[in-house]
């Protein structure tokens, strides 16, 4: 059964990077049939796709997010990685970990990690 | 980027009744590349439909998806006690891909 855990700090102050890994067990990440995404939800609100990333490295970021997101994965340690800088209040929020399959589009989140709760404060 | 706006914001039901959530989006959604998310508080997203209209493995047949364009359909034939839940929509035909704002389905 495949399994995504999310991991890292659960506070970050204003205007440092946050920095998230996601392990995924039970299936390989290198495999050419998925893309990894990070999707976050701030406290009581909904959901915003943050960017994705294939095995190879190919990525897409959500615009509204672009220069500040990097995305990283790592196949040797089955890990993708998220990077956020310059964080304010505003980027508080269940940072989750998900897999896309991918054909001639990539498709939809199937799979989850449970979430982590980051939050930006002094 | 594709607006979804989902409707309405809440629904009071009670078990037994017949829940139906809309998904507009603001222009059409590429060969009705469209999902549906369960989110029950303190979880992950559960995928329920994909392609508009397809039922993820696992997934009750009481839960139904329609629509195509910009107009799309959750169907929730008998509610269950364990049904009551926020719903998202969400689109994939295009980048960036978006959610709705959700759909919480509350007991009445």
């Amino acid at each position: 059964q495949l399994q995504l855990q999310e991991s890292g700090p659960g506070l970050v102050k204003p205007s440092e990077t946050l920095s998230l890994t996601c392990t995924v067990s039970g299936g390989s990440i290198s495999s050419s049939s998925y893309y990894w995404g990070w999707i976050r939800q701030p406290p009581g609100k909904g959901l915003e796709w943050i960017g994705s990333i294939s095995y190879s490295g190919s990525t897409y970021y959500n615009p509204s997010l672009k220069s500040r997101v990097t995305i990283s994965v790592d196949t040797s340690k089955n890990q993708l990685s998220l990077r956020l800088s310059s964080v304010t209040a505003a980027d508080t929020a269940v940072y989750y970990c998900a897999r896309q399959g991918t054909g001639n589009i990539v498709y939809y989140f199937d799979y989850w990690g449970q979430g982590t709760l980051v939050t930006v404060s002094s | 980027e594709i607006v979804l706006t989902q409707s309405p914001a809440t629904l009071s039901l009670s078990p037994g009744e017949r829940a139906t959530l809309s998904c507009g989006a603001s222009q059409s959604v590429s060969s009705s590349y469209l999902a549906w998310y369960q989110q029950k508080p303190g979880l992950a997203p559960r995928l329920l439909i994909y392609e508009a209209s397809s039922r993820a493995t696992g997934i009750p047949d009481r839960f139904s998806g329609s629509g195509s364009g910009t107009d799309f359909t959750l169907t929730i034939s008998r509610l269950e006690p364990e049904d009551f839940a926020v719903y998202y929509c969400q689109q994939y035909g295009s980048s960036p891909w978006t959610f709705g704002q959700g759909t919480k389905v509350e007991i009445k």
